[in-house]
């Protein structure tokens, strides 16, 4: 099965709102409800800050936020903070026991 | 507290073979399905496939399908990927992830550190 599509990079001012998106196709996102995102820093393991399209995990600020239309996931980031620039990858189940990821989008907090 | 504890990083030779682990704790490890997760330095993520814990029940993903072995020992709460020959492409940090796997949810919500398996050619 093919990735999902995601900007190789985006960049934002602190305080700023930013959304990054992550394109699938009618075999992924346009059908199951099991988006998710992570965040990695260098060096780091990925942390899950999205599950479910839209569910955050206890202890992840409500600063992220997230939605699906149609086959195109997107993850908000408001009050962009200097801690935020990662990695950011986006993850759908694709069927038979298959999960695909995105790229993955490096944003960068000016 | 949950932890995966993967084993250290591994600089072998093309064609040679490669066994790397992940040892959990902190949970009913037979309760959950693992995954390895690939990322290529530089690059994005690549879930290379799942195994029940309890059972050993493994589901590859197609880019991955016999191009290694994944496997499991409960009786030690430790997953285990495998490669019999290497290829210099195989370098790559190989992650292990607890996935949360049922008919309404599917994703990873604990990691391990990551192994750096490193080939030369």
């Amino acid at each position: 099965q093919s990735g999902l599509t995601q900007p190789a990079s985006m960049s934002g001012s602190p305080g700023q709102s930013i959304t990054l998106s992550c394109t699938g196709s009618s075999s992924d996102i346009g059908t199951y409800n099991l988006v998710s995102w992570y965040q990695q820093h260098p060096g780091e393991a990925p942390k899950v800050i999205i599950f479910e399209v839209n569910k955050r995990p206890s202890g992840v600020s409500n600063r992220f936020s997230a939605s699906k239309s149609g086959n195109t996931a997107s993850l908000t980031i408001s009050g962009l903070q200097a801690e935020d620039e990662a990695d950011y990858h986006c993850s759908s189940y694709a069927g038979n026991s298959n999960l695909v990821f995105g790229g993955g989008t490096k944003l960068t907090v000016l | 507290e949950v932890q995966l504890e993967q084993s250290g990083a591994e600089v072998k030779k093309a064609g040679e073979s490669v066994t790397i682990s992940c040892t959990n704790s902190g949970y009913t490890f037979t309760y959950y399905w693992i995954a390895w997760v690939r990322q290529v330095p530089g690059k994005g993520l690549e879930c290379m496939g799942i195994i029940y814990a309890d059972d050993s029940d493994t589901r590859y993903s197609p880019s991955f399908q016999g191009q290694v072995t994944i496997s499991v020992d409960k009786s030690i709460r430790t997953a285990y990927l495998q490669w019999s020959s290497l290829k210099a492409s195989d370098t790559a940090m190989y992650y292990c992830a607890r996935v949360v796997y049922s008919s309404t949810s599917w994703y990873f919500d604990f990691w391990g550190r990551g192994t750096l398996v490193t080939v030369s050619s």
